[in-house]
């Protein structure tokens, strides 16, 4: 059974930083495109980034609001994706979900077959 | 603003269809497969349909999926009280190089 179970949000200063994990299981991790999608609270969703297969080539793409200040890595080892969110802003706020793409090795990472259940960031002083 | 346009409600009695539309252009819906994602009240989204049309394990044929040119629809039949929740349409913007969602559609069964 496929399984992504997100961790690590918390209420956070604006300015600092945050460090997400997607534990995964269920799947050849390695195999897979990796997503991060967030969800503003009443708001709709919105892409953050997403990491390719280690089988296509492993680079990451970023949503232009994130770009310069939140990372995607790996540790393929343990199935985990990580987001490393830096210079937090207010409206970074949201739930932040963990995504599989469907495809195996897959240049893009829609569609987003499975997902975790979330974990809330709050940016407020 | 979203990238992709859908409207923000739709209602309809138990029993009877109703259609939801996802209008984008030619950088995304007209030339990238369209995904449509349920996302029922306090839950994560789901997968609902795939690559324009096609239905994953479980999702009732109830619920399908079409693109014509730059916009999309996904057409609900047979609606039941539980069908009731916000709908995504989403896709890959090839000019952004960016994944992309519609602002979301909410249902309501009457």
């Amino acid at each position: 059974e496929v399984q992504l179970v997100e961790s690590g949000g918390n209420l956070v200063q604006p300015g600092r930083s945050l460090r997400l994990s997607c534990t995964t299981s269920g799947f050849s991790f390695g195999d897979y495109p990796m997503s991060w999608v967030r969800q503003a609270p009443g708001k709709g969703l919105e892409w953050v980034g997403f990491v390719r297969s280690k089988g296509y080539d492993g680079t990451m793409e970023y949503a232009a609001s994130v770009k310069g200040r939140f990372t995607i890595s790996t540790d393929d080892s343990n199935s985990i994706v990580y987001l490393q969110m830096n210079r937090l802003k207010t409206e970074d706020t949201a739930m932040y979900y963990c995504t599989r793409g469907l495809y195996i090795g897959g240049y893009y990472p829609i569609p987003f077959d499975f997902w975790g259940r979330g974990t809330l960031v709050t940016v407020s002083s | 603003q979203s990238v992709l346009t859908q409207p923000p409600s739709v209602s309809a009695a138990p029993g009877q269809k109703v259609t939801i539309s996802c209008s984008g252009s030619s950088s995304n819906i007209g030339n990238n497969w369209v995904t449509w994602y349920q996302q029922l009240p306090g839950t994560a989204p789901k997968l609902l349909i795939y690559d324009n049309n096609k239905r994953p394990s479980g999702v009732p044929v109830r619920f399908s999926g079409s693109r014509s040119g730059t916009s999309a629809t996904l057409v609900i039949a047979g609606l039941q009280t539980g069908d009731e929740a916000d709908y995504y349409c989403g896709t890959w913007d090839s000019s952004l190089n960016a994944g992309v969602f519609g602002g979301g559609t909410e249902l309501t069964v009457l």
